[in-house]
This record gives C-alpha cells, sequence and structure tokens, in this order.
C-alpha cells in the first residue's frame, strides 16, 4: 500500500539554527507530493507542493526519487514556525491524500 | 466566504450515543472529505465524497457512516459512540480541476469524546 513516513514526531531547535523535516514516500512512479501545517489553534493548511517548486514562508522542499524523499528544509528557523507539519502524497489511483503521521516542530527563541 | 465550517466544535458521548457531525463548505467544491486526528497516527481518511449523491469509504471507515445529499454538506454519523473514537474529526473540500491542483482546505476540526 502507498505510505507516507515521518520517522520524526517531533523535533526541536533554536532560533536560527537551520532546519529539515524528513518524508519519505513509498510510491515508486511519479508522485505528487505536499506539505501542510498546522498552527496552534489554527486549522490544517497546504504550505507547499513540489509541483510548484516553491518558497513559502522560507521554506523549500525538493523531491529525491532516488531516495524517495520530500524533506522540507529552512536555513533559519523562527519562533513562528513552531507547528505540526504533515506530509503528504496523493495516492496514484484515487484523488485521496495519504497523509504522514507528523512531526511537530517547536523553535525555541 | 466562510470556507469550510464545522458543527459542533466540541462534543462529550456516552458509550452507545449516537451524533452527527456536520461540515459545510461555500467554495462549490465537488470533493469532501472526512478525517480523523489521533496522536501518533496523523491524519486517517475516514470517508469521502467525490460530489452530490455519492460516498466512498477511506482507511478507517468502521463505525460511521455518512451521507452528502446537498452538495455544500457532507455529514458523519456515528450510530453507536465507543471510546476507541474519541478524536478530533476534520472535514475537507477540494476542487475537482485535476490532481495538480488538488489542494484540500480544511475545517477547524471537532473534538469528541467518547466515555
Amino acid at each position: 500500500a502507498q505510505r507516507v513516513t515521518q520517522p520524526e514526531k517531533l523535533l526541536s531547535v533554536f532560533k536560527g539554527a537551520p532546519v529539515e523535516l524528513k518524508c519519505n514516500y513509498s510510491y515508486s512512479g511519479s508522485p505528487e507530493l505536499f506539505w501542510y501545517v498546522q498552527y496552534s489553534r489554527q486549522r490544517l493548511q497546504l504550505l507547499l507542493r513540489h509541483i510548484s517548486r516553491e518558497s513559502i514562508k522560507g521554506f523549500t522542499a525538493d523531491l529525491n526519487k532516488g531516495e524517495t524523499s520530500f524533506h522540507l528544509k529552512k536555513p533559519f528557523a523562527q519562533e513562528e514556525d513552531s507547528a505540526m507539519y504533515y506530509c503528504a502524497s496523493l495516492s496514484y489511483n484515487t484523488d485521496k491524500l495519504i497523509f504522514g503521521t507528523g512531526t511537530r516542530l517547536q523553535v525555541f527563541p | 466566504n466562510a470556507g469550510v465550517t464545522q458543527t459542533p466544535k466540541f462534543r462529550v458521548l456516552k458509550t452507545g450515543q449516537s451524533m452527527t457531525l456536520l461540515c459545510a463548505q461555500d467554495m462549490n467544491h465537488e470533493y469532501m472529505y472526512w478525517y480523523r486526528q489521533d496522536p501518533g497516527m496523523g491524519l486517517r481518511l475516514i470517508h469521502y465524497s467525490v460530489g452530490e449523491g455519492t460516498t466512498a469509504k477511506g482507511e478507517v471507515p468502521d463505525g460511521y457512516n455518512v451521507s452528502r445529499l446537498k452538495k455544500q454538506n457532507f455529514l458523519l454519523g456515528l450510530e453507536s459512540a465507543a471510546p476507541s473514537q474519541t478524536s478530533v474529526y476534520f472535514c475537507a473540500s477540494s476542487p475537482p480541476d485535476g490532481k495538480i491542483n488538488n489542494e484540500q482546505f480544511f475545517g477547524p476540526g471537532t473534538r469528541l469524546t467518547v466515555l
């Protein structure tokens, strides 16, 4: 079955430190991948999608087909980046999103 | 636009009670989804709908039923609540304008506790 793996439940860094939230997927074809974010007391929202090759709030994510990864990176973390981050993959035979278990990012001052 | 709204925000049930969660969207989206969010499990799809009058099972459909009588509403029902259904429930919707643009828009969530 198609799967998205986020190996870290919690990632803690200090403000200004680089951040990398790991995501691995199991689909062998050309996946469509997303990062969603949930800030405290806010609803889940799309952060970025790989097809757009965009940088949102300083975050980027590069698809590495060889490693089947889509890690989320930011060179200098900010306190307001503290949130729950979910990696998601579009199911190859439906329009359903398959979510990872999420990584909570804590950025300390 | 209100986007995706969910009613109620909180609810406490006793085992065996029934209830219905309402999701409404005013974006004219075709697709709607119900997820549950549990610690360490991420978001798991319960049921979804690709249009008015249609529903389909997701990853964890047991113990839940859904209905999509109107395009803007997607109801999630628990016929006989169990403590294992204690969770935060999220509704989402998305337009069917191609997979590339398949962003899902989420509601604020409903926190359900079953005693």
